[in-house]
Protein backbone atom coordinates (compact mmCIF):
# COMPACT_ATOMS: atom_id res chain seq x y z
CA UNK A 1 0.00 0.00 0.00
CA UNK A 2 1.11 3.71 -0.76
CA UNK A 3 0.63 6.20 1.69
CA UNK A 4 1.73 10.10 1.84
CA UNK A 5 1.10 11.42 5.67
CA UNK A 6 1.47 15.46 5.65
CA UNK A 7 1.62 15.68 10.14
CA UNK A 8 1.63 19.40 9.73
CA UNK A 9 -2.39 20.33 8.64
CA UNK A 10 -1.24 24.05 9.27
CA UNK A 11 1.77 26.90 9.95
CA UNK A 12 2.03 29.90 10.29
CA UNK A 13 5.13 32.16 10.29
CA UNK A 14 6.44 35.61 10.14
CA UNK A 15 7.99 36.68 6.72
CA UNK A 16 11.41 36.00 6.75
CA UNK A 17 11.40 32.71 8.65
CA UNK A 18 12.59 29.80 7.42
CA UNK A 19 9.73 26.75 7.74
CA UNK A 20 9.89 23.06 7.16
CA UNK A 21 6.96 21.29 5.99
CA UNK A 22 7.39 17.49 6.93
CA UNK A 23 6.36 14.42 4.33
CA UNK A 24 6.75 10.77 5.20
CA UNK A 25 5.79 7.93 2.70
CA UNK A 26 5.13 4.50 3.12
CA UNK A 27 5.23 2.34 -0.18
CA UNK A 28 6.68 -1.50 -0.31
CA UNK A 29 8.48 -0.51 -3.88
CA UNK A 30 11.50 0.15 -4.29
CA UNK A 31 10.94 2.44 -7.23
CA UNK A 32 9.14 5.31 -6.87
CA UNK A 33 8.66 9.18 -7.14
CA UNK A 34 8.32 11.48 -4.85
CA UNK A 35 6.92 15.53 -5.38
CA UNK A 36 5.72 18.13 -4.41
CA UNK A 37 2.94 20.61 -5.58
CA UNK A 38 2.39 24.22 -4.14
CA UNK A 39 -1.56 25.04 -4.38
CA UNK A 40 -1.88 29.13 -3.98
CA UNK A 41 -5.14 30.79 -3.37
CA UNK A 42 -6.21 30.99 -6.99
CA UNK A 43 -6.55 26.82 -6.78
CA UNK A 44 -4.64 25.69 -9.49
CA UNK A 45 -1.47 22.69 -8.12
CA UNK A 46 1.99 24.02 -9.02
CA UNK A 47 4.61 21.37 -9.60
CA UNK A 48 7.98 21.93 -8.11
CA UNK A 49 10.18 18.94 -7.93
CA UNK A 50 10.64 15.26 -8.19
CA UNK A 51 12.44 13.26 -6.77
CA UNK A 52 13.06 9.46 -7.93
CA UNK A 53 13.33 6.83 -5.59
CA UNK A 54 17.59 6.23 -6.40
CA UNK A 55 18.04 9.82 -6.28
CA UNK A 56 18.97 11.10 -2.26
CA UNK A 57 20.94 14.06 -3.45
CA UNK A 58 19.41 16.89 -1.36
CA UNK A 59 18.40 19.34 -4.37
CA UNK A 60 18.48 23.66 -3.47
CA UNK A 61 16.47 25.56 -5.65
CA UNK A 62 16.68 29.17 -4.45
CA UNK A 63 15.18 29.35 -1.84
CA UNK A 64 13.14 26.37 -1.88
CA UNK A 65 15.09 23.23 -0.75
CA UNK A 66 14.33 19.39 -0.46
CA UNK A 67 15.83 16.83 1.94
CA UNK A 68 15.28 13.04 1.01
CA UNK A 69 15.87 10.27 3.25
CA UNK A 70 15.38 7.06 2.48
CA UNK A 71 15.56 5.86 6.00
CA UNK A 72 13.21 7.39 7.57
CA UNK A 73 11.20 7.70 4.32
CA UNK A 74 10.91 11.53 4.50
CA UNK A 75 10.88 13.97 1.89
CA UNK A 76 10.89 17.25 3.71
CA UNK A 77 10.50 20.59 2.38
CA UNK A 78 12.23 24.12 3.42
CA UNK A 79 11.58 27.36 2.53
CA UNK A 80 14.26 29.79 3.55
CA UNK A 81 13.20 33.62 4.23
CA UNK A 82 9.60 33.03 3.91
CA UNK A 83 7.65 35.70 2.09
CA UNK A 84 4.42 36.64 2.21
CA UNK A 85 3.63 34.84 -1.72
CA UNK A 86 4.67 31.56 -0.40
CA UNK A 87 1.57 31.15 2.15
CA UNK A 88 -0.45 27.98 0.23
CA UNK A 89 -1.51 24.73 0.64
CA UNK A 90 1.68 22.26 0.27
CA UNK A 91 1.37 19.00 -1.12
CA UNK A 92 3.80 16.03 -1.08
CA UNK A 93 3.13 13.04 -3.14
CA UNK A 94 4.08 9.47 -3.95
CA UNK A 95 3.88 7.50 -7.61
CA UNK A 96 4.56 4.11 -8.33
CA UNK A 97 1.66 3.77 -10.82
CA UNK A 98 -0.70 6.08 -9.30
CA UNK A 99 -0.39 9.29 -7.46
CA UNK A 100 -0.84 9.43 -4.12
CA UNK A 101 -1.28 12.59 -2.52
CA UNK A 102 -0.87 14.05 1.04
CA UNK A 103 -3.61 15.72 2.82
CA UNK A 104 -1.13 19.08 2.72
CA UNK A 105 0.19 21.61 5.18
CA UNK A 106 -1.73 24.96 4.66
CA UNK A 107 1.51 27.41 5.06
CA UNK A 108 0.90 30.88 6.22
CA UNK A 109 3.52 33.52 5.75
CA UNK A 110 2.06 37.07 8.23
CA UNK A 111 3.96 40.23 7.19
CA UNK B 1 -1.97 28.68 -25.03
CA UNK B 2 -5.35 28.23 -22.51
CA UNK B 3 -3.18 24.96 -20.57
CA UNK B 4 -5.86 22.57 -18.93
CA UNK B 5 -9.38 24.27 -18.69
CA UNK B 6 -12.36 22.68 -16.97
CA UNK B 7 -16.18 23.26 -17.52
CA UNK B 8 -18.04 24.44 -15.31
CA UNK B 9 -16.36 26.29 -12.42
CA UNK B 10 -19.26 25.88 -10.47
CA UNK B 11 -22.53 23.38 -10.01
CA UNK B 12 -25.20 22.47 -7.49
CA UNK B 13 -27.01 18.90 -8.45
CA UNK B 14 -29.75 17.14 -6.61
CA UNK B 15 -28.97 13.93 -5.66
CA UNK B 16 -29.43 11.69 -8.13
CA UNK B 17 -29.51 13.66 -10.99
CA UNK B 18 -26.31 13.29 -13.28
CA UNK B 19 -24.10 15.78 -15.14
CA UNK B 20 -20.49 15.47 -17.40
CA UNK B 21 -17.20 17.54 -16.12
CA UNK B 22 -15.13 18.54 -19.14
CA UNK B 23 -11.33 19.12 -19.34
CA UNK B 24 -9.82 20.41 -22.32
CA UNK B 25 -5.62 20.54 -22.91
CA UNK B 26 -3.84 22.52 -25.48
CA UNK B 27 -0.48 20.84 -24.74
CA UNK B 28 -0.70 17.29 -26.60
CA UNK B 29 -0.36 15.76 -23.57
CA UNK B 30 -0.99 11.96 -23.99
CA UNK B 31 -1.63 11.19 -20.28
CA UNK B 32 -4.81 12.82 -18.49
CA UNK B 33 -6.16 12.60 -15.02
CA UNK B 34 -8.98 13.52 -12.56
CA UNK B 35 -8.67 13.72 -9.23
CA UNK B 36 -10.87 14.80 -6.32
CA UNK B 37 -9.95 17.47 -3.15
CA UNK B 38 -11.66 17.00 -0.09
CA UNK B 39 -10.88 19.06 3.28
CA UNK B 40 -7.88 16.77 4.98
CA UNK B 41 -8.14 14.21 2.22
CA UNK B 42 -5.62 16.06 -0.16
CA UNK B 43 -6.24 14.75 -3.80
CA UNK B 44 -7.41 11.29 -4.77
CA UNK B 45 -6.98 10.39 -8.06
CA UNK B 46 -10.62 9.06 -9.46
CA UNK B 47 -9.43 8.07 -13.39
CA UNK B 48 -6.62 8.67 -15.59
CA UNK B 49 -6.15 7.82 -19.24
CA UNK B 50 -3.05 7.20 -21.26
CA UNK B 51 -3.74 8.10 -24.39
CA UNK B 52 -7.48 8.64 -26.62
CA UNK B 53 -9.53 5.69 -26.01
CA UNK B 54 -8.29 4.18 -22.97
CA UNK B 55 -8.97 4.86 -19.40
CA UNK B 56 -7.75 3.04 -15.91
CA UNK B 57 -9.46 3.21 -12.12
CA UNK B 58 -7.63 5.69 -9.91
CA UNK B 59 -8.32 5.30 -6.10
CA UNK B 60 -11.88 6.25 -5.98
CA UNK B 61 -13.80 5.21 -9.13
CA UNK B 62 -16.59 4.07 -7.82
CA UNK B 63 -19.48 6.40 -9.00
CA UNK B 64 -17.34 7.89 -11.63
CA UNK B 65 -17.09 7.30 -14.90
CA UNK B 66 -14.89 8.73 -17.78
CA UNK B 67 -14.90 9.02 -21.58
CA UNK B 68 -11.50 10.26 -24.06
CA UNK B 69 -12.75 10.42 -27.19
CA UNK B 70 -10.10 12.96 -28.19
CA UNK B 71 -6.86 13.36 -26.74
CA UNK B 72 -7.33 16.94 -25.31
CA UNK B 73 -10.56 16.28 -24.08
CA UNK B 74 -11.26 13.57 -20.77
CA UNK B 75 -14.56 13.78 -19.53
CA UNK B 76 -15.91 12.77 -16.06
CA UNK B 77 -19.53 11.79 -15.51
CA UNK B 78 -21.58 11.51 -12.51
CA UNK B 79 -24.44 8.88 -13.35
CA UNK B 80 -26.25 9.57 -10.23
CA UNK B 81 -25.02 12.01 -7.90
CA UNK B 82 -24.14 11.89 -4.01
CA UNK B 83 -23.92 14.17 -1.47
CA UNK B 84 -20.88 12.27 -0.60
CA UNK B 85 -19.26 12.81 -4.04
CA UNK B 86 -19.09 16.96 -3.49
CA UNK B 87 -15.73 18.18 -3.59
CA UNK B 88 -13.35 19.97 -6.03
CA UNK B 89 -12.29 17.93 -8.75
CA UNK B 90 -9.46 18.49 -10.46
CA UNK B 91 -8.12 17.68 -14.02
CA UNK B 92 -4.32 17.40 -14.62
CA UNK B 93 -2.56 16.54 -17.81
CA UNK B 94 1.26 15.65 -18.49
CA UNK B 95 2.90 14.29 -21.30
CA UNK B 96 3.77 10.23 -21.32
CA UNK B 97 7.52 10.55 -20.79
CA UNK B 98 7.25 13.58 -18.04
CA UNK B 99 4.34 12.10 -16.23
CA UNK B 100 5.97 13.21 -12.81
CA UNK B 101 4.90 16.78 -14.32
CA UNK B 102 1.34 17.40 -14.25
CA UNK B 103 -0.54 20.44 -15.31
CA UNK B 104 -3.53 20.79 -13.38
CA UNK B 105 -7.05 22.86 -14.14
CA UNK B 106 -8.64 25.96 -12.09
CA UNK B 107 -10.94 23.20 -10.37
CA UNK B 108 -14.55 22.70 -10.40
CA UNK B 109 -16.56 22.83 -7.26
CA UNK B 110 -19.30 20.76 -7.04
CA UNK B 111 -22.10 20.37 -4.48
CA UNK B 112 -24.30 17.71 -4.14
CA UNK B 113 -27.49 18.72 -1.87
Amino acid sequence: AQKVTQAQTEISVVEKEDVTLDCVYETRDTTYYLFWYKQPPSGELVFLIRRNSFDEQNEISGRYSWNFQKSTSSFNFTITASQVVDSAVYFCALRKNDMRFGAGTRLTVKP
Amino acid sequence: NAGVTQTPKFRVLKTGQSMTLLCAQDMNHEYMYWYRQDPGMGLRLIHYSVGEGTTAKGEVPDGYNVSRLKKQNFLLGLESAAPSQTSVYFCASSYADRFYEQYFGPGTRLTVT
